[in-house]
């Protein structure tokens, strides 16, 4: 159980195009949504946490007309990268925490590579 | 502030050494600690996890950590590495309260040789 998938994989885009990456729980409902971002050879940083139904909370230095979120349901959370820039490069990776179990753990999907040429 | 900190930035074992890493973190409160493990191109996996009870956590692959409350420490040790084992790892923290997010130390690399 506790399952999050996030899609796609992998994407490669142009620059200036938009990109949207998407984070589902598979099999909970997830009250809160975490975006990090991490960049090679470093560690996960925190972009924003949202949820269900209220606008997303960004942390400090990242732009939120850029990574636009929304949080439309209890299992499914999207991240738009507007005007991709090759610096947005990155992989991009989701964690959910559930309603059921209310522990403050985490879980995390298997993470977005994006790539911008 | 909120910070974790992992003392190893890179460490090189050969195989069968005893394996060490340290973490201590700043967090207010009730706190969950965890450790996950980064395989070259691939992604997180939980290694193990501490939400209270007994200090001493078993986890997967051999991997256990010891929470010291006094030291606000949360070391990652393996008495046998294995080749296998070269992989970065990572400490974190939450609150104990649902929702909220994860804080992760900076990683350290693992490099074990056959």
């Amino acid at each position: 159980g506790a399952v999050v998938s996030q899609h796609p994989s992998w994407v490669i885009c142009k620059s200036g195009t938009s990109v949207k990456i998407e984070c589902r729980s598979l099999d909970f409902q997830a009250t809160t949504m975490f975006w990090y971002r991490q960049f090679p050879k470093q560690s996960l940083m925190l972009m924003a946490t949202s949820n269900e139904g209220s606008k997303a909370t960004y942390e400090q230095g990242v732009e939120k007309d850029k990574f636009l979120i929304n949080h439309a349901s209890l299992t499914l959370s999207t991240l738009t990268v507007t005007s991709a820039h090759p610096e947005d490069s990155s992989f991009y990776i989701c964690s959910a925490s559930s309603r059921v179990t209310n522990t403050g753990e985490l879980f995390f999907g298997e993470g977005s590579r994006l790539t911008v040429l | 502030a909120q910070s974790v900190s992992q003392h190893n930035h890179h460490v090189i074992l050969s195989e069968a050494a005893s394996l060490e890493l340290g973490c201590n973190y700043s967090y207010g409160g009730t706190v969950n600690l965890f450790w996950y493990v980064q395989y070259p191109g691939q992604h997180l996996q939980l290694l193990l996890k501490y939400f209270s009870g007994d200090p001493l956590v078993k986890g997967i692959k051999g991997f256990e950590a010891e929470f010291i409350k006094s030291k606000f420490s949360f070391n990652l040790r393996k008495p046998s590495v294995q080749w296998s084992d070269t992989a970065e790892y990572f400490c974190a923290v939450n609150s104990n309260q649902a929702g909220t997010a994860l804080i992760f130390g900076k990683g350290t690399t693992l490099s074990v040789s056959s």
